[in-house]
């Protein structure tokens, strides 16, 4: 069984600093990873994600995340912080072999920008 | 390209009324579908999935069901509302050989008083 792990409920940061949400996955196989947002009231919005290939992977909004294998991690990160960054933040895995139900997903992480 | 809709947006219903949310894809043909409730401060639960027309995998057993009367339509349903109902309903996509990369829809704010 697949599991995901993000360290911080929430996690607060200034306008202009760097970003750093944390994401380690358990998993039998190499997974598919990914990344989504999630604006209040609103539904979640793919930032990126790892399939096969380049262990660095770009996104929407200048977000970038690294598959590494050897900490079992896909940290997300974006080197300046913008106040429209703050939103939930969800780190979810697919099993390449596994069937139909799809992703397993982490609880979150609510991330704060402060002025 | 694809989207995904989701009405009603809102909804406030009593206890023990009945629950239809409805979901609809456009663009795409034969794909998975999801249903997911999300309860405040909580992360996203999978309540069920479907395959194909017909099809409904239930991932927790609860007061709700689905069904999928057509291809590109996905329902959620209840006889009666219970209070613990309340939540944010999302409905989510998957197409074939998408390597599991699921879309989302708007959602729907369902407030059960």
């Amino acid at each position: 069984a697949q599991s995901v792990t993000q360290l911080g409920s929430h996690v607060s940061v200034s306008e202009g600093a760097l970003v750093l949400l944390r994401c380690n996955y358990s998993s039998s196989v190499p997974p598919y990873l990914f990344w989504y947002v999630q604006y209040p009231n609103q539904g979640l919005q793919l930032l990126l994600k790892y399939t096969t290939g380049a262990t660095l992977v770009k996104g929407i909004n200048g977000f970038e995340a690294e598959f590494k294998k050897s900490e079992t991690s896909f940290h997300l990160t974006k080197p300046s912080a913008h106040m429209s960054d703050a939103a939930e933040y969800f780190c979810a895995v697919s099993d390449p072999g596994g069937g139909a139900d799809g992703l397993t997903f982490g609880k979150g992480t609510h991330l704060i920008i402060q002025p | 390209s694809q989207t995904i809709h989701q009405w009603p947006a809102t909804l406030v219903q009593p206890v023990g009324s009945p629950l239809s949310l409805e979901c609809t894809v456009e663009g795409t043909s034969n794909p998975n579908l999801y249903w997911y409730r999300q309860a405040a401060g909580r992360g996203l639960q999978l309540l069920f999935y479907s395959v194909g027309i017909g099809q409904i995998s239930s991932e927790v057993p609860q007061n709700l069901s689905a069904s999928r009367p057509q291809d590109r339509q996905f329902i959620l349903s209840s006889k009666k509302l219970l209070l613990s109902d309340s939540g944010f309903y999302l409905c989510a996509w998957s197409g074939r050989g998408s390597h599991g990369t699921q879309y989302f829809g708007p959602g729907t704010r369902l407030t059960v008083l």
